[in-house]
């Protein structure tokens, strides 16, 4: 079983409200990434991060912003959610190496009313 | 930029046949490709990689195979059964980009 965790795994708010999105992960894993799934569709890599204080954007713009403070700690966060925000987020981590498996926490189902 | 296709969206099939699943990439060289299973409202699970000067790679039931002249790694499972019915994806690891996935429902 991965030792990463997200936080909250549902969550329903009003237009306008900054939310965060927790990940954390005790593999001591350099690469993490989040990833965009609206159901039954595809993956979208939206940020990834190879160690402390690396970020990077993704394909898709989601107007969220990401932070790397610690090795651990990956949060997502929205200033001001919208309704095209509702949507399941993935966040996932890797070690690299020979087969640079991901792997990933059970997600964030959001809901903007 | 790089492209990375699964060209079935589904694929249903009898329970003990050989499911086999297509994945197409362009614009990396050396390519490795993973392979993931996705079950609903789950995150994936990582299966297999495959890299560019592999041939073939084998798991229990699951076998992928590479052909670099047409860029596409074949997924295949083996004496399929119900429990296999979910999503797989395809994975490009040089830039953890997916494919759209292909939905295997195995029918008893």
């Amino acid at each position: 079983e991965a030792d990463i965790y997200q936080t909250p795994r549902y969550l329903v708010i009003g237009t306008g409200k900054k939310i965060t999105l927790e990940c954390s992960q005790t593999m001591g894993h350099d690469k993490m990434y989040w990833y965009q799934q609206d159901p039954g569709m595809e993956l979208h890599l939206i940020h990834y991060s190879y160690g402390v204080n690396s970020t990077e954007k993704g394909d898709l713009s989601s107007e969220s912003t990401v932070s790397r403070i610690r090795t651990e700690h990956f949060p997502l966060t929205l200033e001001s959610a919208r309704p095209s925000h509702t949507s399941q987020y993935l966040c996932a981590s890797s070690a690299g190496g020979r087969n640079g498996e991901l792997f990933f926490g059970e997600g964030s189902r959001l809901t903007v009313l | 930029s790089q492209k990375i296709e699964q060209n079935s969206e589904a694929l249903n099939i009898q329970e003990g046949k050989t499911a086999t699943l297509t994945c197409n990439y362009t614009n990396y060289s050396p390519a490795y490709l993973q392979w993931y299973r996705q079950d609903p409202g789950r995150g994936p699970v990582f299966l297999l990689l495959i890299r560019e000067n592999e041939k073939e790679k084998r798991k229990e039931r699951l076998k992928v195979t590479f052909d670099t002249t047409l860029k596409q790694s074949l997924f295949h499972i083996t004496a399929s059964q119900p429990a296999d019915s979910a999503t797989y994806l395809c994975a490009l690891f040089n830039d953890m980009r997916f494919g759209a996935g292909t939905r295997l429902t195995v029918k008893p």
